[in-house]
């Protein structure tokens, strides 16, 4: 049990454009959905938390206006990455938990490449 | 100073080793610790959780935990090929949160 699930696991886009990246639980609800980027060789970073239903909050130095996340039922949360630039280019990773303070579940991540 | 602190590694052993891993931490709120483990291009997996001081053992990995020095190590025993992977500290705080701080990551390779 406790799957959770990302969609694309690699993507690869041109710089300026939108890219849309998926994560859903997917034997579980998740009350909380948490977004992470990870550079090479270096350790996850949280970008934002989101609640299904409410604004997500952004960890300090997190643009969100560049990084949309919405969280719109209990199973999906989606992160876009707008105007897409080579320096976004890294591997973002989901999470999710049932209930504050409890496990979270990763997926799987998704590697973004921007040209 | 960063919340947590980890040696990155890498760190190289034969086949069979004992292999110690630690992590240390500057702020006595936390209170929940986790080892994770993750291989090359995917997302981590959580191996194991303690949430107080001495040690959790399941099957080759043992946790210890010891708040008063904040430090927590994680041992695995009879290490295997397999066990090749970066593995993550992380903690919470306490309260209702479960917003996880992680070390920076111990790249480990088993030579078989």
């Amino acid at each position: 049990g406790a799957v959770v699930s990302q969609h694309p696991s690699w993507v690869i886009c041109k710089s300026g454009t939108s890219v849309k990246i998926e994560c859903r639980s997917l034997d579980f609800q998740a009350t909380t959905m948490f977004w992470y980027r990870q550079f090479p060789k270096q350790s996850l970073m949280l970008m934002a938390t989101s609640n299904e239903g409410s604004k997500a909050t952004y960890e300090q130095g997190v643009e969100k206006d560049k990084f949309l996340i919405n969280h719109a039922s209990l199973t999906l949360s989606t992160l876009t990455v707008t105007s897409a630039h080579p320096e976004d280019s890294s591997f973002y990773i989901c999470s999710a938990g049932e209930e504050p303070g409890g496990e979270q579940y990763f997926g799987p991540g998704t590697r973004l490449t921007v040209t | 100073q960063k919340e947590v602190e980890q040696d990155p590694g890498p760190l190289s052993v034969p086949e069979g080793a004992i292999v110690s891993l630690n992590c240390t931490y500057s702020n006595s709120a936390f209170q929940y610790f986790m080892w994770y483990r993750q291989y090359s291009r995917k997302g981590p997996e959580l191996l194991m959780y303690t949430y107080s001081s001495g040690n959790k053992e399941d099957g080759r990995f043992t946790a210890q935990v010891d708040k008063s020095s904040k430090y927590i190590s994680l041992f695995i025993r009879d290490s295997q090929p397999s066990d090749s992977a970066t593995y993550l500290c992380a903690m919470i705080k306490g309260g209702a949160t479960n917003k996880l701080i992680f070390g920076t990551g111990t790249l480990l390779a088993v030579q078989p």
